[in-house]
């Protein structure tokens, strides 16, 4: 079993529809949670940063984790064309040395 | 926000030769810098943690005689492919860590590495 699981989709929605993405992961060991966008060709852009359980919110995302069902998510409200990307979940623990366990990155497409 | 530049974005190579990559945090001072590798429609996979001065640590099932990593200082780091072969070819991605108060990750652009 893969440390961080994703469903890699493809994921398509109208614009302006809130869109859900999910990460579960195994290790109760990890303590922080990261969501990226990655554009085709490109690096992935650091999206959200979270540490504990609850939400964290962001202009139109937000975050939410929940340590004890080792589940994250991360919310697009009003989305836009713009948003059309592969997104990255990635984890890790206190002591890793920063070292990120990524998952598989889940396709996006919102149609106009 | 910082910038983490890495050259080139893409080359083409013969099998059998050598290819090296550079990694450049160009704002910030970078003690650790990561080196991933991404095949199409996968996850960023970690091949190694390059620390400034120090020998690189591999991740398992990664040679470290065919990825040679060196950084010689804070703000570069390099991965030199050896003996490139086909299966080489993949889209390479590094990170630095800022080493100041805020120790966050930024990500370069990749470089796609194609052997033929």
């Amino acid at each position: 079993q893969k440390e961080v699981e994703q469903d890699p989709g493809p994921l398509s929605v109208p614009e302006g529809a809130i869109v859900s993405l999910n990460c579960t992961y195994s290790n109760s060991a990890f303590q922080y949670f990261m969501w990226y966008r990655q554009y085709s060709r490109k690096g992935p852009e650091l999206l959200m940063y979270t540490y504990s359980s609850g939400n964290k919110e962001d202009g139109r995302f937000t975050a939410q984790v929940d340590k004890s069902s080792k589940y994250i998510s991360l919310f697009i409200r009003d989305s836009q064309p713009s948003d059309s990307a592969t997104y990255l979940c990635a984890m890790r623990q206190s002591n890793s040395g920063y070292a990120l366990n990524f998952g598989k990155g889940t396709s996006l497409l919102v149609t106009p | 926000g910082a910038v983490v530049s890495q050259h080139p974005s893409w080359v083409i190579c013969k099998s059998g030769t050598s290819v090296k990559i550079e990694c450049r945090s160009l704002d910030f001072q970078a003690t650790t810098m990561f080196w991933y590798r991404q095949f199409p429609k996968q996850s960023l996979m970690l091949m190694a943690t390059s620390n400034e001065g120090s020998k690189a640590t591999y991740e398992q099932g990664v040679e470290k005689d065919k990825f040679l990593i060196n950084h010689a200082s804070l703000t570069l780091s390099t991965l030199t492919v050896t003996s490139a072969h086909p299966e080489d070819s993949s889209f390479y991605i590094c990170s630095a860590r800022d080493s100041g108060d805020t120790g966050e990750l930024f990500f370069g652009e990749g470089s796609r590495l194609t052997v033929l």
